[in-house]
Order: C-alpha cells, then structure tokens, then sequence
C-alpha cells in the first residue's frame, strides 16, 4: 500500500493566483480529513468527507477556500485568490472503519505565496 | 479555541533519560487520546493511544497516562534514544471510533546523545 499521496510536495505561488493541492487516501478508507499546520494553531481540521460526502467544513478559514472529494479515490483543496498568510503545509488523511481507527496522513503540501 | 493544549513547545532530553511530554484538554466529552509522532517533510504517524477507561498504556518504551479529573495525559519515553527526536501531537476525540480529532500545537522533542 502506498499510503496517502499528496502531491505537489512544494508550491510557490504569488498572492492572487488559484492554488489546487491533491490528495489520494488508502484504498478502502472512507473518511478524508484536510488540515493545517501552523506554528500558533498546530494541526487544524479545515474540512473532512464521508463517503466523499462533506461533512464538516467549518474549520475552512474563508470562501476562499473550497475541498472536492469526486470519487472515493481522490480530493482537491483550493485556494482562489491566494495570499501571504495562507503559506503553511496542508496534510491530508484518511481513515478506516474501527479497529483501524486512527488516521494515516500523508506527507504534506509545504505552500508558500509569495 | 484550542481545546487541546501542548504548553511546552519544545523539550530536550540527554539520551538514555526520560522524556515526558504533556498535553492538557477542556472538552471534558473527550474519551480517546492519541500521541502522534512528526518527523520533517513528513506526515504525523500514529504512535500510542489510551481510552477513558484506562489510565495507562504502555507499548515498548511508550507509556501514556491519562488523569481524567486534571483533564490531562502525559507521554513517558523511557529511555530516550535520538531517533526520537521529532516533533510529537497530542489528539483527542469526542467517541472512540469517531471521525474527528482535534490535535495540540505539538512538542518538539530533541534527544541529545
């Protein structure tokens, strides 16, 4: 199993342009979290599916930010326009039903803009 | 808010010793706790956990302890070996088997050999 892959590893960017970061969960797993690292927040949830139904986004700082889960094997989070204060890295993960319970994440989208 | 808390950003330990890492939570609904580990350019990766109706887990040199009434949990590394230095979330959940977590802000670990 190759785990969570996110991609890309690195994104540079200048405020205002649209930034799409990708995420592929274990196969199997039914619920996909996005989140947020920060210095001052740690790890923050900004949104997570079910069955790639999203089920709760308020942890999605503003409009700005938008997440699409299509299929069971692939999610998008978008950031449109981009500024400054957006840099940090976004993880995704995913999990499956108990007793696996406990996520698996992937290796993170380190963003800058610029 | 944060309702789970790390106080202690970063924490440095000679090798061989203990480290104790801490994590503090208000939601008193809380009843299952996670410790996750973080090394750079990586994703966390789950490394002990503890339900609410234990007050202690241990696996190899990992040990978590619960104290539900201070609402806080510790984890105990015994002996500290410098492949350990890294950066460690503490996490807690509302359900066992429930779909979010909400995690600190982390501690960063150093091992000094």
């Amino acid at each position: 199993d190759a785990g969570v892959i996110q991609s890309p590893r690195h994104e540079v960017t200048e405020m205002g342009q649209e930034v799409t970061l990708r995420c592929k969960p274990i196969s199997g797993h039914n619920s996909l979290f996005w989140y947020r690292q920060t210095m001052m927040r740690g790890l923050e949830l900004l949104i997570y599916f079910n069955n790639n139904v999203p089920i709760d986004d308020s942890g999605m700082p503003e409009d700005r930010f938008s997440a699409k889960m299509p299929n069971a094997s692939f999610s998008t989070l978008k950031i449109q326009p981009s500024e400054p204060r957006d840099s940090a890295v976004y993880f995704c993960a995913s999990m499956g039903w108990w007793p696996n319970y406990g996520y698996t994440f992937g290796s993170g989208t380190r963003l800058t803009v610029v | 808010d944060q309702q789970v808390k790390q106080n202690s950003p970063s924490l440095s330990v000679q090798e061989g010793r203990i480290s104790i890492l801490n994590c503090d939570y208000t939601n008193s609904m809380f009843d299952y706790f996670l410790w996750y580990k973080k090394y750079p350019a990586e994703g966390p990766t789950f490394l002990i956990s503890i339900s609410s109706i234990k007050d202690k887990n241990e696996d190899g040199r990992f040990t978590v302890f619960l104290n539900k009434s201070a609402k806080h949990l510790s984890l105990h590394i015994v002996p500290s070996q410098p492949g350990d230095s890294a950066v460690y979330f503490c996490a807690a959940s509302v359900e066992t088997g429930a779909n979010n977590l909400f995690f600190g802000t982390g501690t960063r670990l150093t091992v000094i050999p």
